[in-house]
């Protein structure tokens, strides 16, 4: 079975440029979040999706957005690019909302580089 | 109080020991308490989890302390090894309908020969 899947594993971009980030949860997985870990903050939650709608959203400004297709496949976008989004984003697919039983499955990450 | 603080940053343990990761909460709404892994390079993988109606749960060489009372749970990692070298986080979150977790700052574990 396969996990999820993130592309691409790395990327850099220049300042004020803007960004998308691509997952793809397990297959059957319903549920999709993102996440940011940086050495400073650690783990933040950006937002969740769940059939095409964002079900939750944490606090990040409005230049980070995502959306979710019907194959359940999600993409993240930031725009206007800052030094300080250089991080690594995390998804996270699950069955459904909630941690359920089996709670989230991370993919490895996009490591997005800011210059 | 959303927060989770954990620790300690980091620990260093010989091979065989106990390590020990402590971490405590403010929300008493939270009852999905796990504890995720992460290697370099790979995203934290679940390790092992527990509800709040239960105070101890063991996986293997893993065991979750929970006291509800004090809002605070812990990993003890018996007989480590080398290969549990890694970066372990806490977190807290809800079974119900949002799946979004908070994490703690995470503990760098060393195990030495």
């Amino acid at each position: 079975k396969a996990g999820v899947t993130q592309t691409p594993r790395y990327l850099i971009k220049t300042r004020g440029q803007q960004v998308t980030l691509s997952c793809s949860p397990i297959s059957g997985h319903r549920s999709v979040s993102w996440y940011q870990q940086t050495p400073g903050q650690g783990l933040q939650f950006l937002f969740e999706y769940f059939s095409e709608t964002q079900r939750n959203k944490g606090n990040f400004p409005g230049r980070f957005s995502g959306r979710q297709f019907s194959n359940s496949r999600s993409e993240m976008n930031v725009s206007t690019l800052e030094l300080g989004d250089s991080a690594l984003y995390l998804c996270a697919s699950s069955l459904s909302l909630g941690q359920g039983t089996y709670g989230y499955t991370f993919g490895s990450g996009t490591r997005l580089t800011v210059v | 109080q959303q927060q989770v603080k954990q620790s300690p940053q980091s620990l260093i343990v010989q091979k065989g020991g106990i390590s020990i990761i402590n971490c405590a909460y403010e929300n008493t709404a939270f009852d999905y308490f796990p504890w995720y892994q992460q290697f370099p390079g790979k995203g934290p993988a679940l390790l092992i989890a527990i509800r709040p109606d239960v105070s101890e749960k063991k996986e293997g060489r893993f065991t979750i302390s929970f006291n509800k009372s004090a809002k605070q749970f812990s990993l003890h990692i018996m007989d480590s090894q080398p290969g549990d070298s890694a970066t372990y986080f806490c977190a807290a979150g809800f079974t119900g309908t949002a799946s979004k977790l908070t994490f703690g700052t995470g503990t760098r574990l060393q195990v030495t020969l």
